[in-house]
This record gives structure tokens, C-alpha cells and sequence, in this order.
């Protein structure tokens, strides 16, 4: 069963970048679609952007012009860098794996989330 | 404001069945299968349903899922104290080229 585990800052200050990284254990990164997902604080959940281990990747273009998602494969990580953060960017913050097959597509394992404040 | 629409509450009684409706448009759940996410208090959401109706392992048959056009449904069934939680769908959008959420459902075991 592969795991995710989000690590960063948990707090950022304003105008600043957030930078988050995936780790995937008990599975190769490789094959398989990643994502950022966030969730505000008592909100529901929007979809950030996702990258192919090939490094092809799709951004929600609600965040376009800010987000920038990575992949390291020796490392079996993603990284996720969002610029010009306001308060609005105050959110747990999760990874997932997206299964995409003949079945549809589906964030089939989550990390814990990470919490990421925007505060002076 | 969700492209996909969920309403905000739902709640039952211990045993009772419910249902958690969510609809969207024909860019979305009209042309692609729809997914369902359980998150309970505190914790990551979890997979509950895939492709329309199907249950990943280890989740019990009291729940299930159907679609019609352009709204799906999730039922659970002899509802548990453990199944208070907040119901996410979520629908590949072709528009999009990504996946869009509901705003969730926030079930009450009464």
C-alpha cells in the first residue's frame, strides 16, 4: 500500500512562496499521476493541479499563474511551490496519488495534510 | 462556489438508510464517472466510491452509489455512529481538464 507524507512550513508569511514536498513510500513514483489538493479551514476540498512522473503536469486555472508542481523521481518525491500567497492561501494542504484507468480517475491514497498558515 | 452541488447536511438515525445527492453538468459527471470521498473529523478524506459504483477494498456494501445523467447519489445503508462524517463527490471535468469537488455533505448520526 503506498504512502504519502507531506513535509514544509507551516507557516508562510504574505507575498511569500509556499513549498511543500510529497514523499511516496511502499511504491515507485513512477506510472502514475500526483497531485495537491487543499482544503481551507472548515471548507471543502479544491483541486490544486496534478503532475505525470514524466513531468507533464495541469494546474487548476483558478491558481495558474502562481503554482508550479515538481517531480524528483530518484527521490520519489513532488514538490509543490505556490507564489504570492495571501491569507486566502491558509489551508491544510494534502497530496494524493490520481489513479487514472479504464475505470475513471480517482485520488486513491491521500497524505495526513499538512496545515500551512499565511501570517505576518 | 463548488461546480459540483452537494447540500450542505444530511443526518439519519442509527439503522435508517439516507442518501447524499450531488449534481453538475455535462462536462463533468455527464461524461466521466464519478467518485466519492468519506473524510471523517480530523482526518485526510479517504476514497469511498469509484467509477459511479464501485467500492474500493475494504469498504462495507452499506454503501453504495448510482448516476443518471448529470447527478449521481450516494446511499449508505443501516447507518453507524461511524459514519458521521463529511461526503465529498468529485467528477473528472472535461472543461477543465482536472478533477472538481462538491462542497461536501455533512452527515449527522442522530
Amino acid at each position: 500500500q503506498v504512502q504519502l507524507q507531506e513535509s514544509g512550513p507551516g507557516l508562510v508569511k504574505p507575498s511569500e512562496t509556499l513549498s511543500l514536498t510529497c514523499t511516496v513510500s511502499g511504491g515507485s513514483i513512477s506510472s502514475y499521476f500526483w497531485s495537491w489538493i487543499r482544503q481551507p479551514p472548515g471548507k471543502g476540498l479544491e483541486w490544486i493541479g496534478y503532475i505525470f512522473y514524466s513531468g507533464t503536469s495541469n494546474y487548476n486555472p483558478s491558481l495558474r499563474s502562481r503554482v508550479i508542481i515538481s517531480v524528483d523521481t530518484s527521490k520519489n518525491q513532488f514538490s509543490l511551490k505556490l507564489t504570492s500567497v495571501t491569507a486566502a492561501d491558509t489551508a491544510v494542504y494534502y497530496c494524493a496519488r490520481l489513479m487514472d484507468d479504464s475505470s475513471g480517475s480517482q485520488f486513491d491514497s491521500w497524505g495526513q495534510g499538512t496545515l500551512v498558515t499565511v501570517s505576518s | 462556489q463548488s461546480v459540483l452541488t452537494q447540500p450542505p447536511s444530511a443526518s439519519g438515525t442509527p439503522g435508517q438508510r439516507v442518501t447524499i445527492s450531488c449534481s453538475g453538468s455535462s462536462s463533468n459527471i455527464g461524461s466521466n464517472t464519478v467518485n466519492w470521498y468519506q473524510q471523517l473529523p480530523g482526518t485526510a478524506p479517504k476514497l469511498l466510491i469509484y467509477s459511479n459504483n464501485q467500492r474500493p477494498s475494504g469498504v462495507p456494501d452499506r454503501f453504495s452509489g448510482s448516476k443518471s445523467g448529470t447527478s449521481v447519489s450516494l446511499a449508505i445503508s443501516g447507518l453507524q455512529s461511524e459514519d458521521e462524517a463529511d461526503y465529498y463527490c468529485a467528477a473528472w471535468d472535461d472543461s477543465l481538464n482536472g478533477p472538481v469537488f462538491g462542497g461536501g455533505t455533512k452527515l449527522t448520526v442522530l
